[in-house]
């Protein structure tokens, strides 16, 4: 079955350690996204990616960074620069590189920083 | 910039309707999305318009008004499943943010018996 996948579902780490979010798809999906959602929040956009070896900045990117050296995987590393770490991360998908309004999404990873 | 607001809580009861209205302000406008999001769950697409008019999908229907730079889902015969947050999204219509969806702060629908 064709799907977005993040790894773990929940993680808690320590104050001051860098952590490291997997998302994978096997949709051929050429644009990956991250999101953060805070409690009764919506959606942030942290980093995109329309290409491989290419990524740019979302609106709430400081304390975070990307690679994307492959096709299918989108890792997101939450350094110990982000202030307030913990909250739900959502890892997306979308098939068209200029963009398309519709993503498909991971089923989340909630990152607890204790 | 962009900004969307929809109302943050909606509360109904199986088998009535309920109207969750979306206005935005955007640079340039591609088309209005809606989202579901269950509690804990990932957000999963509805429905799109990217004209004017109504679209249905089953029980969802989702309107816009280009004009009033406006739009609204309709939930139809509530059922308990449909409680959720409900979404509505833009596309960033900047030529160096192609891509980015912006999104509303979400509407709880609530169902009750």
């Amino acid at each position: 079955d064709g799907g977005i996948t993040q790894s773990p579902k929940y993680l808690f780490r320590k104050e001051g350690q860098n952590v490291t979010l997997s998302c994978e798809q096997n949709l051929n999906h050429d644009a990956m996204y991250w999101y953060r959602q805070d409690p009764g929040q919506g959606l942030r956009l942290i980093y995109y990616s329309q290409i491989v070896n290419d990524f740019q900045k979302g609106d709430i990117a400081e304390g975070y960074s990307v690679s994307r050296e492959k096709k299918e995987s989108f890792p997101l590393t939450v350094t110990s620069a982000q202030k307030n770490p913990t909250a739900f991360y959502l890892c997306a998908s979308s098939p068209e590189r200029t963009g398309t309004d519709t993503q498909y999404f991971g089923p989340g990873t909630r990152l607890t920083v204790l | 910039g962009q900004s969307l607001e929809q109302p943050s809580e909606v509360t109904a009861v199986e088998g009535a309707i309920v109207q969750i209205n979306c206005t935005y302000q955007t640079s340039g406008f591609y088309g209005l999305s809606w989202y579901q999001q269950h509690d804990g769950g990932a957000p999963t697409f509805l429905s799109y318009n990217a004209l004017d008019g109504l679209e249905e999908t089953g029980r969802f229907s989702s309107f816009l008004s280009r004009s009033d730079s406006y739009g609204y889902l309709l939930l139809q015969e509530l059922q308990m499943k449909d409680s959720a947050s409900y979404f509505c999204a833009v596309r960033d219509g900047t030529t160096d943010s192609w891509g980015k969806l912006q999104f509303g702060a979400g509407t709880q629908v609530v169902v009750t018996p």
